[in-house]
């Protein structure tokens, strides 16, 4: 079974600053499984970046997303305050099938 | 523009089967991947089920495996989950997702909906 552990549990930061999302697999995930979404409270999960780096359709470019094999990554280069919302990172092709990380929650300083 | 809208009955007693429905406007059911996903406070997202209609290709999380059924209605362009001997351990949000072109991706998602069981 593939485990995915998202730290921090919560990240602090103020609209303007730098957030940096990690995701670890605990075995390696190919680059093209590797997927993030952004949920804001009541709301369904929206993909973000698929395949490690690619951006959904829509997602502004200051969302970016790097790693491989156990180690990713998730950036937001300069918070809007529409970006505070709990991040997931999601694994496909492993045991089981897709599985989540537990998850960053994005709260403003 | 993709739009799914699931349905269930929001209560359901312990030990009885669970039957949700999701509708699919905006795309058909044979094309995309579809799968559900609940989301409960105590465990997370926790993918249940996958289907690719044309591709016939079924998968279940282990955990859920002998207790849920996928399906779809092609008749109806809709998508269905039966869980059988429901406890409280399956109180949750649950999403009717699908996904094109690289198969591991959740593109599109309904709003969800809840569902309580309890006696």
């Amino acid at each position: 079974e593939i485990v995915l552990t998202q730290s921090p549990g919560t990240l602090s930061l103020s609209p303007g600053e730098r957030a940096t999302f990690s995701c670890r697999a605990s075995q390696s995930v190919g680059i093209r499984d590797l997927a993030w979404y952004q949920q804001k409270s009541g709301q369904a999960p929206r993909l973000l970046i698929y395949a490690t780096s690619d951006r959904a359709t829509g997602v502004p470019d200051r969302f970016s997303g790097s790693g491989s094999g156990t180690d990713f990554t998730l950036t937001i280069s300069r918070l809007e305050p529409e970006d505070f919302a709990v991040y997931y990172c999601q694994q496909y092709g492993g045991s089981p099938m897709f599985s989540f990380g537990q998850g960053t929650k994005l709260e403003v300083k | 523009q993709v739009q799914l809208q699931e349905s269930g009955p929001g209560l359901v007693r312990p030990s009885e089967t669970l039957s949700l429905t999701c509708s699919v406007s905006g795309a058909s059911v044979r094309r995309y991947f579809w799968s559900w996903i609940r989301q409960s406070p105590g465990k997370g997202l926790e993918w249940i089920a996958y289907i690719y209609y044309s591709g016939n290709n079924i998968h279940y999380n282990p955990s859920l495996r002998s207790r849920v059924t996928i399906s779809v209605d092609t008749s109806k362009n809709q998508l269905s989950l039966q869980m059988r001997s429901v406890t409280a351990a399956d109180t949750a949000i649950y999403y009717c997702t699908g996904g094109v072109g690289a198969a591991g991706k959740f593109d599109h998602w309904g709003p969800g909906t809840r569902l309580t069981v309890s006696s």
